[in-house]
């Protein structure tokens, strides 16, 4: 069965210093991962994406994630990060071998960033 | 959000009473989902449609109900049999994966609250 976990609730850091939130996964085959953030009342919106290539993707607002097969995981990481970034992550994933899915995600809990001045 | 609008933003009712939830997208999507958020867990699937006059149960389906008569709508009824209708609802819609693997774009989301 397909999976997400994101093992932290919350993850606090100063503003300027590099974050990261952490997802690991579970599929039958090659996952096809996700991440988008949700601010306060809001729609998600969509940050990045891995479908396959080059393990490190770069996404929207200085976002990227790295895809490591071994690990099974596909954490989110800034090098610097700023206020504005506080809100609520999610990481998705698909399974590439599970068809007729209609694009579907299954989701992670969510981790929610706070980015104090 | 833009592209995908959601109505109303929030919505009160009475234990009992059906209620729909619009979804409108102006993205030429094929595909549109129902998500429904509750704190701590995620998104969870609910319905999801890959083309006009077709759909299928997600993992959370039971007291509601969808239709699909038109691209660019995908309403959601939450029907009196739904035991914990409360919540936050999410509508998304996205390119259907013929030739690659495609985002879904998420509307601004309904809660729903019902005493």
């Amino acid at each position: 069965a397909q999976s997400v976990a994101q093992p932290e609730d919350q993850v606090n850091v100063a503003e300027g210093n590099p974050l990261t939130v952490k997802c690991t996964y579970s599929v039958s085959g090659n996952p096809y991962l996700f991440w988008y953030v949700q601010y306060p009342n809001r729609g998600l919106q969509f940050l990045l994406k891995y479908i396959t290539g080059d393990n490190l993707v770069k996404g929207s607002y200085g976002f990227e994630a790295e895809f490591n097969k071994s690990q099974t995981s596909f954490h989110l990481k800034k090098p610097s990060a700023l206020v504005s970034d506080s809100a609520l992550y999610f990481c998705a994933v698909r399974d590439s071998v599970i068809y007729n899915q209609g694009g579907k995600l299954i989701f992670g809990q969510g981790t929610e960033l706070s980015v104090k001045p | 959000d833009g592209g995908i609008t959601q109505s109303p933003k929030y919505l009160f009712r009475k234990e009992g009473q059906n209620v729909t939830l619009s979804c409108e997208q102006n993205l030429n999507h094929d595909a549109m989902y129902w998500y429904r958020q509750d704190p701590g867990q995620g998104l969870r699937l609910i319905y999801y449609s890959q083309i006009v006059n077709d759909f299928q149960k997600g993992d959370i389906a039971e007291g509601y109900s969808v239709s699909r008569e038109k691209k660019e709508s995908f309403p959601l009824t939450v029907t009196s049999a739904q035991k914990n209708p409360t919540a936050f609802y999410l509508c998304a819609s996205s390119m259907r994966d013929y030739d690659g693997v495609y985002e879904q774009y998420f509307g601004p989301g309904t809660r729903l609250t019902v005493t």
